[in-house]
């Protein structure tokens, strides 16, 4: 079964700061990857996603994040944040397009002045 | 960019009674539908899919007589919380797929059940 380890629960950085946000996934055939942002009390916003080609993928609000096939991983990067970027943050699976997406825990971005 | 809507955005009810949440694709046809439950402080847990026309498909653990799911036009999926209990108080978040390998997220509903 396909899953989502988001290693952070919550992360603080200064604003101006680089981010980078951990994602492992576990699946058995070249995975689906997302990043979703929540803000409170809303619904979820489609930051990027790799289906296939290039494995540095560009997302929107600057965001971009780097498939890594051997570490299984999806890290998604900012070089400098903004405080409106203060949201959760999810990375998911998919096991074809968007069929059974299986979302990671969530890590809850806090930026400092 | 598709909009997907949810009505309610809350709803408070008392338990025992059913509540209806509504999910619209405003701007697209809709051939598949996702509902979700986001526990606090937890991620989204996929609840059921369901194809305009057809029976949803439950997630394990899902009881679909609590949770019956109706997706009778190309642009309205409803989730009803039939019997509901404070246990089901949650965030609702409903998707809609544009056939296209697209899939658009609803704004949710905070269920809060008394």
């Amino acid at each position: 079964a396909q899953s989502v380890t988001q290693p952070d629960i919550h992360i603080t950085v200064s604003e101006g700061a680089s981010l980078e946000l951990r994602c492992n996934y576990s699946y058995g055939a070249t995975p689906y990857l997302f990043w979703y942002v929540q803000s409170p009390g809303q619904g979820l916003q489609l930051l990027l996603k790799y289906f296939s080609g290039d494995t540095l993928v560009q997302g929107i609000k600057g965001f971009e994040a780097e498939f890594k096939r051997s570490q299984s991983s999806f890290n998604l990067r900012k070089p400098s944040v903004h405080w409106s970027d203060a949201a959760e943050y999810f990375c998911a699976v998919g096991a074809g397009g968007y069929q059974k997406v299986t979302f990671g825990t969530g890590t809850k971005l806090q930026v400092i002045p | 960019g598709a909009v997907v809507s949810q009505h309610p955005s809350r709803v408070i009810c008392k338990s025992g009674t059913s509540v209806k949440i509504e999910c619209r694709s405003l701007d697209f046809q809709a051939t598949t539908m996702f509902w979700y439950r986001q526990f606090p402080k937890k991620s989204l847990m996929l609840m059921a899919t369901s194809n305009e026309g057809s029976k949803a498909t439950y997630e394990q653990g899902v009881e679909k007589d609590k949770f019956l799911i109706n997706h009778a036009s190309l642009t309205l999926s409803t989730l009803t919380v039939t019997s509901a209990h404070p246990e089901d108080s949650s965030f609702y978040i409903c998707s809609a797929g544009d056939g296209q390998g697209e899939q658009y997220f609803g704004p949710g509903t905070r269920l809060t059940v008394t």
